[in-house]
């Protein structure tokens, strides 16, 4: 069965630090990734998406997130973190050959900026 | 276009109640997926359906919970009977036809039993 595990359920970094966020995934074939960001009391929010085309995405609010497919990874990056990216971040997948049509979520990591 | 519409945004019942969360899905979006969200954890699918048709509710508990998202208005997670366990955030996402693009999501719905 597809599964996506993010390393670290809670994340802490400095004001200005590089934000890193792992993300690995489980198959054999690439599926579609995404990553959301869940502000407190709120829903979700796309950060950014790999479809299959180039394998650097770039997001909002200055994230990126590379695919590597000999890592099965989908690790998501910020050079410098702000205080409002403290947030909670979550890596899914829509497997390619899922017949059930359904997003396969990380379990969350949330992220702590330390002024 | 509207995102996606979740009602009421916070829900507060007494035991034993039934507790009824609405979602209505982007315009032209034929895929409703519900998920809860426990305090401190991270999503858990529940059920997916599409207009008329519950395709996987593999994630619902076996009883009390129950969705529909009939041809006209919105979907419907209905909860008989709950109990504390039940206090969670419930979220509703929509997509179109493709997977290739993201599920949007509404606000949520805080449910909390009392």
């Amino acid at each position: 069965a597809q599964s996506v595990t993010q390393l670290g359920s809670h994340v802490s970094v400095s004001e200005g630090a590089l934000v890193l966020l792992r993300c690995n995934y489980s198959s054999s074939v690439p599926p579609y990734l995404f990553w959301y960001v869940q502000y407190p009391n709120q829903g979700l929010q796309l950060l950014l998406k790999y479809t299959s085309a180039a394998t650097l995405v770039k997001g909002i609010n200055g994230f990126e997130a590379e695919f590597k497919k000999s890592e099965t990874s989908f690790h998501l990056t910020k050079p410098s973190a702000h205080m409002s990216d403290a947030a909670e971040y979550f890596c899914a997948v829509w497997p390619p050959m899922d017949s059930n049509y359904q997003l396969i979520w990380g379990a969350g990591t949330k992220l702590i900026i330390k002024p | 276009n509207a995102g996606v519409m979740q009602n009421p945004r916070h829900l507060v019942r007494r035991r034993g109640q039934e507790a009824r969360l609405r979602c209505s899905p982007m315009k032209g979006h034929s895929h409703v997926y519900w998920y809860r969200q426990l305090p401190e954890e991270g999503l858990k699918f529940m059920v997916y359906l599409q207009k008329e048709n519950i395709i996987d509710e593999s994630g619902m508990p076996k009883e009390r919970f129950s969705a529909e998202f009939p041809k006209e208005g919105p979907s419907i997670l209905r909860i008989q009977q709950v109990v504390r366990g039940d206090s969670a955030a419930y979220f509703c996402a929509s997509s179109p036809e493709t997977r290739t693009t993201e599920a949007f999501f509404g606000q949520g719905t805080r449910l909390t039993v009392v």
